[in-house]
């Protein structure tokens, strides 16, 4: 049972590469999240999908681009890296709407831009 | 916009001793909060679930309480253990769309 899966682990990039990061859920949720946690600051929301086929700006969208591409995956793309995206990328999913709505994360992304 | 407010940043206590993690958010008409804890340079695991309509969970020596009225949640750990020592966040959802708001975490140290 693997829950949330993301790949790659660590990346380090230079200013201006691109990279996607990929994340994939096996439990069959429709609501899929991209955080990114930098001390101090906490977990900050990237973007969301609430459901396959939608998909909507969080808090800190600038310089990101997201891509649902099934149930099962999601995926955040850097166009041109800059050294403010240096932090750690987590995935979570649920099924929502529901009161029992449990969110799981993945292990995270910890990418450096230098 | 919904806040959420975890303090102290950091707890140290002694093997053993009780203790009571506190959450505070500023609107009150959430769907549910749910207790997470993160180690050093992990992911977040899932500790409990509380659903808007209920008063408190528990799981083994995890209590967690949601008074939504004075918009506070605790997390209650009883005899704690080195082995809790981690960060401890809450995440409420408020609203249809779904989104989780975190507080910023309580660093747990239980020292031996």
């Amino acid at each position: 049972n693997a829950g949330v899966t993301q790949t790659p682990k660590f990346q380090v990039l230079k200013t201006g590469q691109s990279m996607t990061l990929q994340c994939a859920q096996d439990m069959n949720h429709n609501s899929m999240y991209w955080y990114r946690q930098d001390p101090g600051m906490g977990l900050r929301l990237i973007y969301y999908s609430a459901s396959e086929g939608t998909t909507d700006k969080g808090e800190v969208p600038n310089g990101y681009n997201v891509s649902r591409l099934n149930k099962r995956e999601f995926s955040l793309r850097l166009e041109s890296a800059a050294p403010s995206q240096t932090s750690v990328y987590f995935c979570a999913s649920r099924h929502w709407p529901g009161d029992k709505a449990e969110a799981f994360f993945g292990q995270g992304t910890r990418l450096t831009v230098v | 916009k919904q806040e959420v407010t975890q303090i102290p940043a950091a707890l140290s206590v002694p093997e053993g001793e009780n203790l009571v993690l506190n959450c505070s958010f500023t609107d009150s008409a959430i769907y549910n909060l749910q207790w997470f804890r993160q180690d050093p340079g992990k992911g977040l695991t899932s500790l409990l679930l509380i659903q808007s309509s209920q008063r408190e969970q528990t799981s083994g020596r995890l209590n967690a309480s949601l008074d939504k009225s004075s918009g506070r949640s605790t997390l209650y750990i009883a005899a704690s253990q080195p082995g809790d020592s981690a960060t401890y966040l809450c995440a409420v959802t408020a609203g249809a769309n779904s989104k989780l708001t975190f507080g910023k975490g309580i660093t747990l140290s239980v020292r031996p």
